[in-house]
């Protein structure tokens, strides 16, 4: 079986201030990780997924995140955020070989001017 | 174009009602999904259909029935509506199973 943690339940943040958000995840096998975002009332849009290969991925609108295998953990950091960086952030995981993605419980990110 | 839609936007209904939802892609994916978000913005998925096939059947109420008439398509049924039902449902396609999965906006369904 899989999960995922997302330790903050909500960050509040200052425009142009960077933001990370951590996601932990636990898993006997290998496994792939995505960061999605919702912004209010709407569907979930992917931000960036790692497969394999560099563990630093970036995504889009200027995040990336960190893949750390020896800490199972897969944080999504942004440098500058934006008022419209305002939204939910979920961290996902399935396994390798499998078909269930397993959602974190999210990270309600609010961008203050 | 719409690349996940689904139908209805909103849905307000009494307890014990029969209601469905439908979805649609044309992304030509293979795979689909069916996933409730309760109020505290929890996501959990609850079905999926690989060509028409059932693959995941999380332990969902057998009130809820999905149907895939074909692989574009995948509908869910709720019998005998009750309050806990209320939630946001998305809808979801990818073309593998471990791909990226493409949200639908969601449907609000409200149970009085």
């Amino acid at each position: 079986a899989q999960s995922v943690t997302q330790l903050d339940s909500q960050v509040p943040v200052f425009e142009e201030a960077p933001v990370e958000l951590r996601c932990n995840y636990s898993s006997s096998v290998s496994v792939y990780l995505f960061w999605y975002v919702q912004y209010p009332n709407q569907g979930l849009q992917l931000l960036l997924k790692y497969l394999s290969g560099s563990t630093l991925v970036k995504g889009i609108n200027g995040f990336e995140a960190e893949f750390n295998k020896s800490q199972t953990s897969f944080h999504l950091r942004k440098p500058s955020v934006h008022i419209s960086d305002t939204a939910e952030y979920f961290c996902a995981v399935t396994q390798a070989a499998g078909n269930k993605l397993t959602f974190g419980g999210g990270t309600r990110v609010l961008v203050k001017p | 174009d719409t690349a996940v839609s689904q139908t209805p936007k909103y849905l307000v209904t009494q307890m014990g009602n029969d209601k469905s939802i439908k979805c649609e892609q044309n992304l030509g994916h293979d795979t689909m999904y069916w996933y409730k978000q309760d109020s505290k913005k929890f996501l959990k998925i609850m079905f999926s259909y690989n060509n028409k096939e059932l693959i995941i059947n999380e332990t969902v109420p057998n009130r809820f029935s999905p149907k895939s008439p074909d692989k574009a398509h995948l509908n869910l049924h709720i019998n005998s509506l009750e309050l806990g039902d209320s939630a946001v449902y998305f809808c979801a396609s990818s073309q593998e199973s471990v791909d990226t999965q493409y949200f639908g906006p969601g449907t609000r369904l409200t149970v009085l």
